[in-house]
């Protein structure tokens, strides 16, 4: 199961971009990359996923490195309510989805 | 359409006591997940499962037994509590393969004094 690495914590100003980074140096090559977000007291939801080519979604953007060894979530601009723990995860053939701590999202007014 | 549904959603357990936690989909999803998430704490897979009939363990199984008796439904069980449960634990389930996006449910808050 691939491991993913990201910061604990970060923090941007309303109305800007926010990208948030992730390492998963050890994804095989045909593991995902997803990424959820958990905002207060609530369970996670789904945000974006790929496989090698950037995504677009009404949500955000998901850019994923040439080598696949990182990507990076993108909010093109960042809300209050996008305040949030923000996970990245890999899937796997297994099943086994591991989420690790995630991003703490602060948005500041 | 209900999506993912745990029950129940609160309990306060005495060490020691066994309980068990129900979680039931209707989207006909082949995988189905329990994780905990203790405060301020991100989420740790307990046991999972792919199929009807199948489970497997997670990150954080000890303590914990899993059933997959019906497609629909994934029960957690807690067969002596201990305050070291205390924590939210939250289902999910997904349709198979690497693509699907996780459902998860509301999330059950369980107390062990």
């Amino acid at each position: 199961d691939a491991k993913t690495t990201q910061p604990n914590s970060m923090e941007s100003n309303e109305e800007e971009p926010v990208h948030l980074p992730c390492n998963h140096s050890t994804i095989s090559g045909t593991d995902y990359i997803h990424w959820y977000r958990q905002l207060p007291s609530q369970g996670p939801e789904y945000v974006i996923h790929g496989l090698t080519s950037n995504v677009n979604n009404r949500m955000a953007s998901l850019a994923i490195a040439e080598d696949r060894k990182s990507s990076t979530l993108i909010l093109h601009r960042a809300t209050l309510r996008d305040a949030a723990v923000y996970y990245c995860i890999s899937s796997s053939n297994t099943g086994k989805l591991i989420f690790g701590q995630g991003t703490t999202l602060q948005v500041k007014p | 359409n209900a999506g993912v549904t745990q029950t129940p959603k609160f309990r306060v357990l005495k060490t020691g006591q066994s309980m068990t936690l129900l979680c039931a989909q209707d989207m006909n999803h082949e995988y189905m997940y329990w994780y905990r998430q203790d405060p301020g704490m991100g989420l740790r897979l307990i046991h999972y499962s792919v199929g009807e009939g199948t489970t497997a363990k997670g990150e954080v199984p000890d303590g914990y037994n899993v059933s997959r008796l019906k497609k629909q439904n994934f029960l957690l069980g807690l067969e002596s509590a201990a305050p070291s449960q205390t924590s939210v634990y939250f289902c999910a389930s997904k349709r198979g393969g690497d693509t699907g996006e996780l459902f998860f449910g509301e999330g059950s808050r369980l107390t062990v004094l």
